[in-house]
C-alpha cells in the first residue's frame, strides 16, 4: 500500500514565477492537508481538503496560494508569483476520516526561490 | 488559539540511555489528540506515537512512551534504550477532537534535535 506520495521532491524556481506542487494521498484516504515548514521551524498548517472541497484554509496565505483536490487526480498547491520567502518544504498528508486524528506524511516537496 | 511548547532546542543521550523530550501546550478544549512526531534527515514525517486526551492511560509504544499530564497540559515523550536510528527532530503536536469546531489541522511545537551518541 503505497504511501503519501509528493512530487517534485525539489523544485527551483525564480522570482514571479509560479510553482505547482502535487500531493497523491494514502490508497482510501480523501482527506488531504498541506503544511509549510520553514527552516529551523516546526511544520505550519496550511489547508484542508476533501474531494472537490476546501474544508478549513485558515493557514493559507491571503494572495498567491490555492490548493485544489479535483475528484480525479492529485492534490495540487500553487504558489503564483513566488517570492524568496515561499522557499521551504511543503508536506502534504492525508487521513482516512476526519475524526482518527492520525495523519500520514509524505516526504516533502522543496522549493527554493532564486 | 491552540499553542504547543517545545522548551528544548536539543538534546543529546548516550546510546543504550533514556531520554526525556518535553512538551506544554495550551487549549480551551477538552476533546483532542496529542502526538510525537519523528523527522530524520530523509525530512519524512513518521508518527511515533499518539494520545488521546480521554484516555487516563498513558500510550507506550515499545521503546517510546509518554507521560502525559491533562491538568498540568504537559505531554513528554521517554525514549528508553536509546539507538543509533532514533537520532532526528522531534515534534509534539496537538490536533482539536472531532467535537471541537476549531481548525482541523495539527499545530506542531518548533521541535527538539535529538543527537544519540555512540
Amino acid at each position: 500500500n503505497a504511501g503519501v506520495m509528493q512530487n517534485p521532491r525539489h523544485l527551483v524556481r525564480r522570482r514571479g514565477q509560479e510553482a505547482r506542487l502535487r500531493c497523491s494521498p494514502m490508497k482510501g484516504h480523501s482527506h488531504v492537508y498541506w503544511y509549510r515548514q520553514l527552516p529551523e521551524e516546526g511544520l505550519k498548517f496550511m489547508v484542508y481538503l476533501q474531494k472537490e472541497n476546501i474544508i478549513d484554509e485558515s493557514g493559507m496565505p491571503k494572495e498567491r496560494f490555492s490548493a485544489e483536490f479535483p475528484k480525479e487526480g492529485p492534490s495540487i498547491l500553487r504558489i503564483q508569483q513566488v517570492v524568496r520567502g515561499d522557499s521551504a518544504a511543503y508536506f502534504c498528508a492525508s487521513s482516512l476520516a476526519r475524526a482518527t486524528g492520525e495523519l500520514f506524511f509524505g516526504e516533502g516537496s522543496r522549493l527554493t526561490v532564486l | 488559539a491552540q499553542t504547543v511548547t517545545q522548551s528544548q532546542p536539543e538534546m543529546s543521550v548516550q546510546e543504550a540511555e533514556t531520554v526525556t523530550l518535553s512538551c506544554t501546550y495550551d487549549t480551551s478544549e477538552s476533546d483532542y489528540y496529542l502526538f510525537w512526531y519523528k523527522q530524520p534527515p530523509s525530512r519524512q514525517m513518521i508518527l511515533v506515537i499518539r494520545q488521546e486526551a480521554y484516555k487516563q492511560q498513558n500510550a507506550t509504544e515499545n521503546r517510546f512512551s509518554v507521560n502525559f499530564q491533562k491538568a498540568a497540559k504537559s505531554f513528554s515523550l521517554k525514549i528508553s534504550d536509546s539507538q543509533l536510528g532514533d537520532a532526528a527532530m522531534y515534534f509534539c503536536a496537538y490536533r482539536q477532537g472531532s467535537s471541537g469546531g476549531g481548525a482541523d489541522g495539527l499545530t506542531f511545537g518548533k521541535g527538539t534535535h535529538l543527537i544519540i551518541q555512540p
